[in-house]
């Protein structure tokens, strides 16, 4: 599965946009770039994953750039309920997730 | 929306016993999944199941064993508990049936081993 680089911590101005990026240069094309985020003390949650295309769920948006080689992930209105560790995972297929150390997002009031 | 629940939040064991997690999820998936985390260390996979009866090692299945008996159920068993399990548990589960579905895991269980 390709590794994955994402900056250590970042921060964000609540009500604004956050934007993670990640970096995947050894992707292949099978493989699907997932995100999750883990809030302290709790299991980490899905956030959303996408292939080649630019995805949208209720909670974010997905960029994945042409050459598939970076995404980012797009919190449009940041809460501090948004401060967590966030993960950007590739893997293909059904093979389980293996996590990184992750982004950590603090958002400030 | 996807229930997966562990038996205990937090448990308190002692150096030498038989330990059992257990792990239920509500949403018939094939896949369920055993992690570790601990600080600095991140999540681990210790065991995961493709199916009812199938087990695969993960990478760091020493001092662990699994059961599957059901669908639901996945049971993560430390045969003689070590001071040095002592961390958070994760169990995920995710459907096998439809490929590129997400993971879904349960709040944890915090073990300590005394």
């Amino acid at each position: 599965d390709a590794k994955t680089t994402q900056p250590t911590s970042m921060d964000c101005a609540e009500g604004r946009a956050a934007n993670l990026p990640c970096n995947h240069s050894t992707i292949s094309g099978n493989e699907y770039v997932y995100w999750y985020r883990q809030i302290h003390s709790q299991g980490p949650q899905y956030i959303i994953h996408g292939l080649k295309n630019n995805e949208t769920n209720e909670m974010a948006s997905l960029i994945i750039t042409e050459d598939r080689k970076s995404s980012t992930l797009i919190l449009p209105h940041a809460t501090l309920r948004d401060t967590a560790v966030y993960y950007c995972i590739v893997i293909r297929g059904n093979t389980p997730l293996v996590f990184g150390k992750g982004t950590r997002l603090s958002v400030i009031a | 929306d996807v229930k997966v629940t562990q038996s205990s939040r937090y448990l308190v064991k002692r150096t030498g016993e038989k330990v059992f997690l257990e792990c239920v999820q509500d949403m018939d998936h094939e896949n369920m999944f055993w992690y570790r985390q601990d600080p600095g260390l991140g999540l681990r996979l210790i065991y995961f199941s493709y199916d009812v009866k199938m087990k695969e090692k993960g990478d760091i299945p020493e001092g662990y064993s699994v059961s599957r008996e059901k669908k639901e159920r996945f049971s993560l068993i430390l045969e003689s508990a070590s001071t040095n399990q002592t961390s958070m548990y994760l169990c995920a589960s995710r459907s096998g049936a439809v490929a590129n579905q997400p993971q879904h895991f349960g709040d944890g269980t915090r073990l300590s081993i005394l």
